[in-house]
C-alpha cells in the first residue's frame, strides 16, 4: 500500500529485541494491526491498536500514535521462529467496507 | 480463535481454463469478505470486496469479468479466475470479517500456478 511505510528487512539476534515501525496516512482510519507472514503462508493476526498508547501481549507489544500517523511493533527475547515478515496494516472506513490496506511487509531475520 | 478455510490450497493448470477458488468462515458469518493477491516478495493486494447478497466491489486495475465473485451465503465466497494465464499465477487470499464483532481473519492461502 503507497500510504503505508515500513522498513524492507531488519536484522537480530537471538534473545535481543526489535522494534519495527510503521506510518500511514489515511482519511478514515479505523484500526491498525500487525500480522505475523511467514514465507508460503497467509497472515496470521499479532495486535490490533485503535486507541493511542502501547498493547502487550507476551513477547509483543504494539505501539498507537493516531496524531503521528505513527505505530511500532515491539518484539522481546526474539527466537529463531520470528523469522518472518511483518506487516502493518490499516483499516480505512473511508468506503464503509472498511478495506485493509497493507504495508510492504518487514522481513526480520534472526540470527544466532 | 476463528477460523477461515480455502480450496484448493494449491492448484496448477493450463492457460485458458478457468479457476475456482473458494473460501469459508467456519465457525462465524461474514457478510463481508475480501480477495488479494500477492506475488512473490510483495505486499498483499486487495483485488474486491466481497458482499452477501450483493455485486462484489473491485479495487482498481482489476478486471471483474475475468475475477467473478459470488457471495452467496453468509459463509462462502467464491473467486473464479476465467481463462488463467501465467500472468494470473500468484498467491490468492481471503480474509473474512466476523459480523458480530468485526474481526477479520485470513485464510490459508491458494497458490495458483498456470503453465
Amino acid at each position: 500500500g503507497q500510504n503505508i511505510d515500513q522498513p524492507t528487512e531488519m536484522t537480530a539476534t537471538e534473545g535481543a529485541i526489535v522494534q519495527i515501525n510503521c506510518t500511514y496516512q489515511t482519511s478514515g482510519f479505523n484500526g491498525l494491526f500487525w500480522y505475523q507472514q511467514h514465507a508460503g503462508e497467509a497472515p496470521t493476526f499479532l495486535s490490533y491498536n485503535v486507541l493511542d498508547g502501547l498493547e502487550e501481549k507476551g513477547r509483543f507489544s504494539s505501539f498507537l500514535s493516531r496524531s503521528k500517523g505513527y505505530s511500532y511493533l515491539l518484539l522481546k527475547e526474539l527466537q529463531m521462529k520470528d523469522s518472518a515478515s511483518y506487516l502493518c496494516a490499516v483499516r480505512d472506513l473511508t468506503d464503509s467496507w472498511g478495506k485493509f490496506q497493507f504495508g510492504a511487509g518487514t522481513q526480520v531475520v534472526v540470527t544466532p | 480463535g476463528a477460523v477461515v478455510s480455502q480450496h484448493p490450497s494449491r492448484v496448477i493448470c493450463k492457460s485458458g481454463t478457468s479457476v475456482k477458488i473458494e473460501c469459508r468462515s467456519l465457525d462465524f458469518q461474514a457478510t463481508t469478505m475480501f480477495w488479494y493477491r500477492q506475488f512473490p516478495k510483495q505486499s498483499l493486494m486487495l483485488m474486491a470486496t466481497s458482499n452477501e447478497g450483493s455485486k462484489a466491489t473491485y479495487e482498481q486495475g482489476v478486471e471483474k469479468d475475468k475475477f467473478l465473485i459470488n457471495h452467496a451465503s453468509l459463509t462462502l465466497s467464491t473467486l473464479t479466475v476465467t481463462s488463467a494465464h501465467p500472468e494470473d499465477s500468484s498467491f490468492y487470499i481471503c480474509s473474512a470479517r466476523d459480523h458480530s464483532n468485526g474481526a477479520q481473519f485470513f485464510g490459508p492461502g491458494t497458490r495458483l500456478t498456470v503453465l
